[in-house]
């Protein structure tokens, strides 16, 4: 079974704080990983994308793959009130579907 | 905004009734994915559809059902709703064939059986 395991949270934060979230998945021939951040009773937005080992940065958002660990992270630094949401992980093979974990969520206090 | 929209945005039923939610994709994109959220949960699965047909299949009953239209929009048809269909169901726009598959989502529909 294909299966996305996700730190469960919630997690707290102080403003200006690395906010770290973590995720693990089953299926090694996982092809593409993305997190999404969903404010509540909103719609899941994308907001990174990664496919190969190592690093990927985007403005304060950093994700961390590691295949043979089958692991990715999210790094968000300098956390804002505005970063508070639930972060969902997930994984696809590149072809239909996506697997979701069933998210963290972050709290990012003033 | 990822360009996707989904109407109604919410919706109340009876168990057993039926129930048809729609789905326009993004400009240029030919593949819509359906999801269901259900409180506290990641998105699942139910199906997607590719040039009008259906292209993969999450475990769902039969009696969730779908199409595509030729302009890529699509609908999300569920019949004899039970009281565990409450839930958000998401329809996600992408390009098929894109190897690195991304999937924008739409703002969702907010489904209540009662």
């Amino acid at each position: 079974q294909k299966e996305v395991e996700q730190n469960s949270g919630p997690l707290s934060v102080p403003e200006g704080a690395i906010a770290s979230l973590n995720c693990t998945y089953s299926d090694r021939v996982s092809q593409s990983f993305f997190w999404y951040r969903q404010y509540s009773g909103k719609s899941p937005e994308l907001i990174m994308s990664i496919y190969s080992n190592g690093d990927k940065e985007d403005g304060r958002f950093t994700a961390q793959l590691n295949k043979a660990s089958q692991y990715v992270s999210l790094l968000i630094r300098d956390s804002q009130p505005s970063d508070s949401a639930t972060y969902l992980c997930a994984w696809g093979t590149g072809a239909n579907n996506l697997f979701f974990g069933t998210g963290t969520r972050l709290t990012v206090i003033p | 905004e990822t360009g996707v929209t989904q109407s109604p945005t919410h919706l109340i039923k009876t168990r057993g009734q039926q129930v048809t939610l729609r789905c326009s994709s993004q400009s240029g994109h030919n593949t819509v994915s359906w999801y269901q959220q259900a409180l506290g949960q990641g998105p699942q699965f139910i199906f997607q559809y590719y040039r009008e047909e259906e292209n993969g299949r999450g475990n769902f009953p039969p009696r969730f059902s779908g199409l595509q239209f030729p302009n890529y929009s699509s609908e999300l048809n569920v019949n004899a709703l039970e009281l565990d269909d409450s839930a958000l169901y998401l329809c996600a726009s992408s390009l098929a064939h894109q190897h690195n598959g991304e999937q924008y989502f739409g703002p969702g529909t907010r489904l209540t059986v009662t």
